[in-house]
């Protein structure tokens, strides 16, 4: 039973548009979320992080919008650079971090 | 910059061995958790620590897997005997929250199991 789903494996966005990352979640007890980034061989990266009080918060380039009634989460990046290309892994949490399984972004120049 | 440290970064070892990570959690961080990241999927957690106490190992093999983290500060997770599905990413995190969020992960001990 996966609680964290991110269905998209990869995404591809020129350099300088916006990218969108999605994620769905299925328990209604998780009351923070957050987004990480992973490079090749290294941990993952704290980006940025929701409370489920709110539905959007910002961070320079970085955008999640939290939507509880349809237990989905979004993370934008605008405008999109090369050195954003990674994997990037939604998580959401009540007392413990549930990942979701990773979506790989390249950005094209 | 305060960071998480694990060691080694790479291990190799041959199943029915023992293999030990290590993980320095950044000062002041009461929460640790290890995580197991299989290719091509998110991490999965095996332990979390509040301080010395083990407050989930719900996910952890424990006929072959053990954790500790004596004086709550760095901390040890041990496989004996590795089996070749224990190949993985082993990342460790901390945290100063108690709910855990902000969790910020080491680089991570990959094990290969030949």
């Amino acid at each position: 039973d996966q609680q964290v789903k991110q269905n998209s494996p990869s995404l591809s966005v020129q350099e300088g548009r916006i990218s969108i990352l999605n994620c769905d979640y299925t328990n209604s007890m998780f009351d923070y979320f957050l987004w990480y980034k992973k490079y090749p061989a290294e941990g993952p990266t704290f980006l940025i992080s929701i409370s489920s009080i709110k539905d959007k918060n910002e961070d320079g380039r970085f955008t999640v919008f939290l939507n509880k009634s349809a237990k989905h989460l979004s993370l934008h990046i605008v405008p999109s650079q090369p050195g954003d290309s990674a994997v990037y892994f939604c998580a959401a949490g009540a007392q413990k971090l549930v990942f979701g399984q990773g979506t790989r972004l390249t950005i094209n120049p | 910059e305060a960071e998480v440290a694990q060691s080694p970064r790479y291990k190799i070892t041959e199943k029915s061995q023992a293999v030990a990570f290590w993980c320095d959690p950044i000062s002041g961080h009461a929460t640790l958790y290890w995580y197991r990241q299989i290719l091509g999927q998110g991490p999965e957690l095996l332990v979390q620590f509040q301080d010395e106490s083990v407050v989930d190992d719900s996910q952890l093999p424990k006929d072959r897997f053990s954790a500790e983290r004596l004086k709550g500060v760095d901390s040890t997770l041990k496989i004996q005997p590795a089996e070749l599905g224990d190949s993985a990413m082993y990342l460790c995190a901390s945290s100063f929250r108690r709910d855990g969020t902000e969790a910020f992960f080491g680089q991570g001990t990959r094990l290969t199991v030949v």
